[in-house]
């Protein structure tokens, strides 16, 4: 699987949105982008995913740029609750792994 | 459904020690993989199956052991534990390969 680049920490305010970005050059064509979030002493969850498209769920949107180069997990409003560790991976159609690199870093202010 | 159970919470061992992680699923899921955590890390695949009876080595299975005899269980096996593998280890299963993974709470290992 392909590998992403995103900034160890990002600091946002409470109830702001939230841009976190990530950055994969050597994404092919079949790769998904998915992101999941760990909270403190838990297990990673699912957050969102896509291939092309800009998505929306309940929880965040992903922007994906044209050239899917890069991509944007934007949450709208940020809580206390989404302090968090984000992780955004590459999952190709191919292959059984999820690569999770180091993650960002998110830390809300009250 | 109580999704992906993974006990003992925390273990302590001594060096040349075994024990067993056990991770269960009730999603009648097809994929189940095993993790580790080192501090300030993120996660890396020790172990995977596809289904029960097939099993594949991750990025770091070396020291570790694992079996699928039935769908729901997927048990990771130290068999001479050191303090190299002292870290939180993550069960996760999903429908299949590609799909969603859903993770345990995990299992923090001391090894002494």
């Amino acid at each position: 699987d392909a590998k992403t680049t995103q900034p160890n920490s990002m600091e946002s305010n409470e109830e702001e949105p939230v841009h976190l970005p990530c950055n994969h050059s050597t994404i092919s064509g079949t790769d998904y982008i998915h992101w999941y979030r760990q909270l403190p002493s838990q297990g990673p969850e699912y957050v969102i995913h896509g291939l092309t498209s800009n998505v929306n769920n309940r929880m965040a949107s992903l922007a994906i740029a044209e050239d899917r180069k890069s991509s944007t997990l934007i949450l709208h409003r940020a809580t206390l609750r989404d302090a968090a560790v984000y992780y955004c991976i590459l999952r190709a159609t191919t292959g059984n792994q999820f690569y999770f690199g180091t993650g960002t870093s998110l830390t809300v202010i009250p | 459904n109580a999704g992906v159970t993974q006990t003992p919470k925390f273990q302590v061992l001594k060096t040349g020690q075994s024990m067993t992680l056990q991770c269960a699923q009730d999603m009648n899921h097809e994929y189940m993989s095993w993790y580790r955590q080192d501090p300030g890390m993120g996660l890396r695949l020790i172990h995977y199956s596809v289904g029960a009876g097939i099993t594949d080595q991750g990025e770091v299975p070396n020291g570790y052991n694992v079996s699928r005899s039935t769908t729901e269980d997927f048990p990771l096996r130290l068999l001479s534990a050191a303090p190299s593998q002292t870290s939180v280890y993550f069960c996760a299963s999903s429908r299949a390969r590609r799909e969603t993974q859903y993770f345990g709470p995990g299992t923090r290992l001391l090894v002494l």
